[in-house]
């Protein structure tokens, strides 16, 4: 089973900042099998980032996601009110397809 | 859009059969999954099925005890849940290639 390892726990930005969040696999994981949720309060996941890179529908362009092997990076620039949630990483490349355990984004 | 249904409160050792409405998209031609949620816990995957059907995923917490499967003339996702324990309570979603998330049904295993 891949881990991923989701840092950190929490972080405090301001409106306007950026935004880095870190997700590192126990294992070598597919480029393209790398994907970021965000999650609201009562909210179902939304998917923001498949194939380790590229955009879901409709998302804005201030998400972005690169990384390869073990290492992968969400970054949200210019941070909007609505962005303050939590946000997943996950892999889908083999089975289980393990979620990492989250990042909270929190207003500082 | 993805529809969820059947969430209710089981006793432990109970069953549940969760439904998973779609429209707009045919489930047996696309990957759908099941994926969970513990009370102010994170996510978990619990199990896929492959548009053919040939191909099944269970996360070990599950295997053995749930069952997907689903009916192409009702469009429908199905998760059967035998041998209920208190660690399966949760919000239980499911999701087309992870993309199309339903709203999610409350599956509550509580004496």
């Amino acid at each position: 089973e891949i881990v991923l390892t989701q840092s950190p726990g929490t972080l405090s930005l301001s409106p306007g900042e950026r935004a880095t969040l870190s997700c590192r696999a126990s294992q070598t994981v597919s480029s393209s099998s790398i994907a970021w949720y965000q999650q609201r309060p009562g909210q179902a996941p939304r998917l923001l980032i498949y194939g380790s890179a590229n955009r879901g529908t409709g998302i804005p362009d201030r998400f972005s996601g690169r990384g390869s092997g073990t290492d992968f990076t969400l970054t949200i620039n210019s941070l909007e009110p609505e962005d303050f949630a939590v946000y997943y990483c996950q892999q889908y490349g083999s089975s289980p397809y393990t979620f990492g355990q989250g990042t909270k984004l929190e207003i500082k | 859009q993805l529809v969820e249904s059947g969430g209710d409160l089981v006793q432990p050792g109970g069953s549940l059969r969760l439904s998973c409405a779609a429209s707009g998209f045919t489930v047996s031609g696309t990957y759908m999954s099941w994926v969970r949620q513990a009370p102010g816990k994170g996510l978990e995957w619990v199990s896929s099925i492959s548009p053919g059907g040939e191909t099944i995923y269970y996360a070990d917490s599950v295997r053995g005890r749930f069952t997907i499967s689903r009916d192409n003339a009702k469009n429908s996702l199905y998760l059967q849940m035998n041998s209920l324990r208190a660690e399966d309570t949760a919000v239980y979603y499911c999701t087309r290639l992870f993309s199309h998330w339903g709203q999610g049904a409350l599956v509550t295993v509580s004496s």
